[in-house]
């Protein structure tokens, strides 16, 4: 069955320095997403993206973060300037369409320690 | 705006019993109810899923739910427990199939 995968695994920053996340969506898909989950709290929405566009973002997603598709297969997800509270594991999902068959499909997530 | 509660951010069984996480929520507008499971180490992998129609819904692994709108629930259930159903839960709210609303989360821990 086809998978989002998400590279790295695991990413070290010091905090200030800018971070790259990487996920390439299952292939055909036209929607997708990231969230990002706080050690021990729930998992929350950041930004979706269609078309090569934002279509909907949360608060969390502010001026520090950006989103880009760079080409036909990579999404990526940019944080600017690393605080400690973007530690976090961050989840990249994309699904085929937005109606009820057809869910979106997770990723296994990075984990990004600001140090 | 929706949201999703889910009482108990553990629940202990023992292998063979039965498996009631409960899930409610709070949506303005008729939701879409979504249960996913993370086992260690992994990203979220859906279960099942309410959109309309039949109440009880099926999904994998022998796990179902129920569309409860006057209690606005989304209890997920299955009959017997397995030792490899021991992973963390999360029940999720949609109004849109975009942005989807997830609880805290509860994990499930199956004893022999």
């Amino acid at each position: 069955e086809p998978e989002v995968t998400q590279t790295p695994s695991h990413q070290v920053t010091q905090m200030g320095q800018e971070v790259i996340l990487r996920c390439v969506p299952i292939s055909n898909h036209l929607y997708f997403y990231w969230y990002r989950q706080i050690l021990g709290q729930k998992v929350e929405f950041l930004v979706s993206f269609y078309n090569n566009e934002i279509s909907e973002k949360s608060e969390i997603f502010d001026d520090q973060f950006s989103v880009e598709r760079p080409d036909g297969s990579n999404f990526t997800l940019k944080i600017r300037s690393t605080k400690l509270e973007d530690s976090a594991m961050y989840f990249c999902a994309s699904s085929l369409g937005k109606n009820s068959n057809q869910p979106q499909h997770f990723g296994d997530g990075t984990r990004l320690s600001i140090l | 705006a929706q949201s999703v509660t889910q009482l108990g951010s553990h629940v202990s069984v023992s292998e063979g019993a039965l498996v009631l996480l409960r899930c409610n929520y709070s949506s303005s507008v008729p939701p879409y109810l979504f249960w996913y499971v993370q086992y260690p180490n992994q990203g979220l992998q859906l279960l099942l899923k309410y959109t309309t129609g039949a109440t009880l819904v099926k999904g994998i692994n022998g796990f179902e739910a129920e569309f409860k709108k006057s209690e606005t629930s989304f209890h997920l259930t299955k009959p017997s427990a397995h030792m490899s159903d021991a992973a963390e839960y999360f029940c999720a709210v949609s109004a849109s199939f975009q942005k989807l609303v997830f609880g805290t989360g509860t994990r499930l821990l199956v004893s022999p």
